[in-house]
């Protein structure tokens, strides 16, 4: 099955620095890649998304970039501001709608 | 349109007994995947549902199932819950339509077995 490695598993930024998240996985058929955050004691949330057929895709301060030959993707949040310090994990599915979680990243943004 | 809603938010069982927990879908999505989050071993697969049937499954022992109603709704049930089975369980649910689809999480049933 498909195996989703996240690193790293903690990162501490200043505010205004950039936050780079990098996942990797291992099943050459999955096709969309979610990136979600999750805040203490709150559900995980989409923050964005990519698929297969997309090199790279921007939402104001985040981005998301694939590497299909190289099986990895990664987040990219600048701007760095408090409010972004939470959970973010990056997830891999199939086509038939099955995914797997990368382990998850702690972020923090330090005032 | 209303979110993905979970009951109980909370249960506290004993070693030994079962537990059933509820997911209600966005109305209109009919596949429905169940997940258990622990510290550190981020969101495990547990099963998707979709139109009634388990389309997929997570490497969980037998004590773990769920089912699907016709009305989309899910529920998961766990039976003869062992310590390492306290975990927030957090259901998702999407639109059946492309292979694969954005996941609407619900806030979780937070579980916990003494």
């Amino acid at each position: 099955g498909e195996n989703v490695e996240q690193h790293p598993s903690t990162l501490s930024v200043q505010e205004g620095d950039s936050a780079v998240i990098k996942c990797t996985y291992s099943d050459s058929a999955s096709n969309y890649f979610p990136w979600y955050k999750q805040e203490l004691g709150k559900r995980p949330q989409l923050i964005i998304d990519i698929r297969s057929n997309v090199g790279e895709k921007k939402d104001q301060r985040i981005a998301v970039t694939l590497n299909k030959t190289a099986k990895h993707f990664s987040l990219h949040i600048t701007e760095t501001q408090p409010e972004d310090s939470a959970v973010y994990f990056c997830a891999a599915s199939t086509p038939f709608n099955q995914f797997y979680f990368g382990t998850g990243t702690s972020l923090t943004v330090i005032p | 349109k209303a979110g993905v809603t979970q009951t109980p938010r909370y249960l506290i069982k004993t070693r030994g007994q079962q537990v059933t927990l509820s997911c209600s879908p966005i109305s209109g999505h009919r596949s429905v995947s169940w997940y258990q989050q622990t510290p550190g071993q981020g969101l495990q697969f547990l099963f998707e549902y979709f139109s009634e049937t388990q389309r997929n499954k997570g490497n969980f022992p037998g004590r773990f199932s769920g089912r699907q109603f016709s009305n989309s709704r899910s529920e998961m049930n766990v039976s003869t819950l062992e310590l390492g089975d306290s975990a927030l369980y957090l259901c998702a649910s999407s639109l059946p339509f492309q292979t694969a689809d954005t996941q609407y999480f619900g806030p979780g049933t937070r579980l916990t077995v003494l």
